[in-house]
This record gives structure tokens, sequence and C-alpha cells, in this order.
């Protein structure tokens, strides 16, 4: 399996809390993604990085805010969570900007806002 | 803007057999890349087989295969003497070639949730 990893895998949380969902990866990967997924439904790109300080929206519009300090490590924080935000959501990198090759991906945190 | 069209939401194949799951897809590119990812329940997913545009043979990867029409926009995997283990939601998903801000992210279609029957 690729070494991208999601913490936490499941979180239940109230209204209007602050959360952060951690993704890591140790490939070295410059690019990384964040992907929205509802159940039973296709993958949505929400924010997007190139290598570190750079992150651009993708192309579902979200409240939630990403950072990209560190080549590793790209949180995805929503600073007001609300029942609208469940969902299931994947990180993922990849190794190279041009060329044949392929996203890895991490195994999802599966949001509940209550 | 590209789409990706899978329009069998749930297909069942058994176990031994074969299946074909069927992906579209609409694009002014010329060149790009097309992908079948695998998704198991709740485990990460994984790509199962990748083709590029300009590569007229169809790529196979043991049990997979795929037959890219380019032509008519359209990109099947088979999938061979199936498995237990090819129970799972299958995404196709396309990715441009060119340059340029957000042209490496994956557009992906619904999803094909795929049953092996024993």
């Amino acid at each position: 399996e690729a070494d991208i990893y999601q913490t936490p895998r499941y979180l239940v949380i109230g209204t209007g809390k602050k959360i952060t969902l951690e993704c890591s990866q140790t490939m070295g990967h410059d690019k990384m993604y964040w992907y929205q997924q509802d159940p039973g439904m296709e993958l949505h790109l929400i924010h997007y990085s190139y290598g570190v300080n750079s992150t651009e929206k993708g192309d579902l519009s979200s409240e939630s805010t990403v950072s990209r300090i560190r080549t590793e490590h790209f949180p995805l924080t929503l600073e007001s969570a609300r029942p609208s935000h469940t969902s299931q959501y994947l990180c993922a990198s990849q190794p190279d900007l041009q060329g044949n090759t392929e996203a890895f991906f991490g195994q999802g945190t599966r949001l509940t806002v209550v | 803007a590209q789409t990706v069209t899978q329009s069998q939401p749930e297909m069942s194949v058994q176990e031994a057999e074969t299946v074909t799951l069927s992906c579209t897809y609409d694009t002014s590119e010329s060149d790009y890349y097309l992908f079948w990812y695998k998704q198991p329940p709740s485990r990460q997913m994984i790509l199962v087989i990748r083709q590029e545009a300009y590569k007229q043979q169809n790529a196979t990867e043991n049990r997979f295969s795929v037959n890219f029409q380019k032509a008519a926009k359209s990109f099947s995997l088979k999938i061979s003497d199936s498995q237990l283990g090819d129970a799972a939601m299958y995404f196709c998903a396309y990715r441009s070639r060119l340059g340029g801000a957000g042209s490496y992210q994956l557009t992906f279609g619904k999803g094909t949730k795929l049953s092996v029957i024993p």
C-alpha cells in the first residue's frame, strides 16, 4: 500500500466545532489533493497543492481551508463544522507533474457533523 | 470541461466469470490519460489500470484489461476470472496531459459497485 496516511479515519463532531483533518505522505511527492466524496457518488476536488506554500481551490466549492508548510503534510481545516460538511474526505498525492503517473490515495476520513 | 460517465451504478458477476464495466468521457483534448481505480469497502483507493490516449494498444494488467475506443470516447474495463476480492467500487477517471494550473487533477465518474457472487 502507498505511504499516505489520513487521521482520523472516523470523526463525529458537533456543529460549530473547529476540526482539522490530517494527511501525511512519506513519498516526497510535490502534488497533493483533497477530494470530497459523498456515499455512492464520485469524488470532487476541493483543494490541491503543487508544493510548499502552494494551495489552490478545486472545482467544488468548499468552506474548508488547507495549508502546505511542509512537503509531507497537507491538513484540511473546517473553522465551524456544519451538518452539510458530513462526507468522506480523501487525500491523495502524486509524484510527478508530467508523465503518466498515478495518484496515491489515503484511506479517507469519514466526517459526521451532528 | 471534461466529464466522465459511468452508466452502471451496480453490477454483479459470478465468481470465475468475466464482467465489463463501462465508461465514457467527453473532452476536446487529444492527449490525456485514463484510469480505472478500485475502492474496496473501508480501504484505500488503488489504481487498477491506466491508458495513455496516444497509445492505440489496449492496456492489460493480469486479469484486468481495457477496451479503449478513442473516437467513441469509450474506456471500458474487463475483469476476467472474477474473484471475491474484486468486489469494490470502481471509478473511471480522466486526467489532462496539458500543462497549466489545475490540469493535473483527476475527473472521476460516479462509480460502479461490483459484487462478486460465490
